[in-house]
């Protein structure tokens, strides 16, 4: 069964300090697999969007990281500021029935909180 | 270009109504994807459709449906409400030339 596990579930740091969130998944063979973010009440936001054959890509203070060969990816936020306080979410398309537009498969999310 | 609209925003229902809720991509893109999100469960996926099409579907039982039409416009209908489809319901589009997704403000069904 595909899956995309997040970690850790939620995090708390203070402004101006760096973090790295996770996601590992068993999605395979993928076409990409992106970042949004979540704000309370909203609807999320793409920060950013791999290809399974790229190993980062930046978006301002975001940067994710993918490793195609263990499964994982990261984003690292730097220099954190109190708007980013949100949730995270990984999200994986898989290639499924010989297209590129399997059906995506979430992660849960992190929840990260930045206070001042 | 304006973004995902989403109508209603708010709606309060009662157990075993009907409700359609209507997404208006953003302009010239085909895709369109529906999620329910639940304090809970996270993003939960519906559906996705392109150029009218029903690309892939979630999860769900029979009582949700949707389709999508010949301007984009899409729109989704669940049937004999129950008290769980109280949720957030997220309608996300994406442009021809990308796999990334627009989200819109989302409709908050209330079924009481």
């Amino acid at each position: 069964k595909n899956q995309v596990e997040q970690s850790p579930q939620s995090l708390i740091i203070l402004e101006g300090k760096n973090c790295t969130l996770q996601c590992n998944y068993t999605v395979s063979p993928f076409s990409n697999l992106r970042w949004y973010k979540q704000d309370t009440g909203r609807g999320p936001v793409s920060l950013t969007i791999m290809t399974f054959s790229e190993n980062t890509k930046s978006n301002g203070r975001y940067t994710a990281t993918l490793d195609a060969d263990t499964k994982q990816s990261s984003l690292h936020i730097t220099a954190s500021q109190l708007s980013d306080s949100a949730s995270y979410i990984c999200v994986v398309r898989p290639i499924a029935g010989g297209t590129s537009y399997g059906k995506l498969t979430f992660g849960q999310g992190t929840i990260l909180t930045v206070h001042p | 270009k304006a973004g995902v609209t989403q109508t209603p925003r708010y709606l309060i229902k009662t157990r075993g109504q009907q409700v359609t809720l209507s997404c208006s991509p953003i302009s010239g893109h085909r895709s369109v994807s529906w999620y329910q999100q639940t304090p809970g469960q996270g993003l939960q996926f519906l559906f996705e459709y392109f150029s009218e099409t029903q690309r892939n579907k979630g999860n769900f039982p029979g009582r949700f449906s949707g389709r999508q039409f010949s301007n984009s416009r899409s729109e989704m209908n669940v049937s004999t409400l129950e008290l769980g489809d109280s949720a957030l319901y997220l309608c996300a589009s994406s442009p021809l030339s990308s796999d990334t997704q627009y989200f819109g403000p989302g409709t908050r069904l209330t079924v009481l």
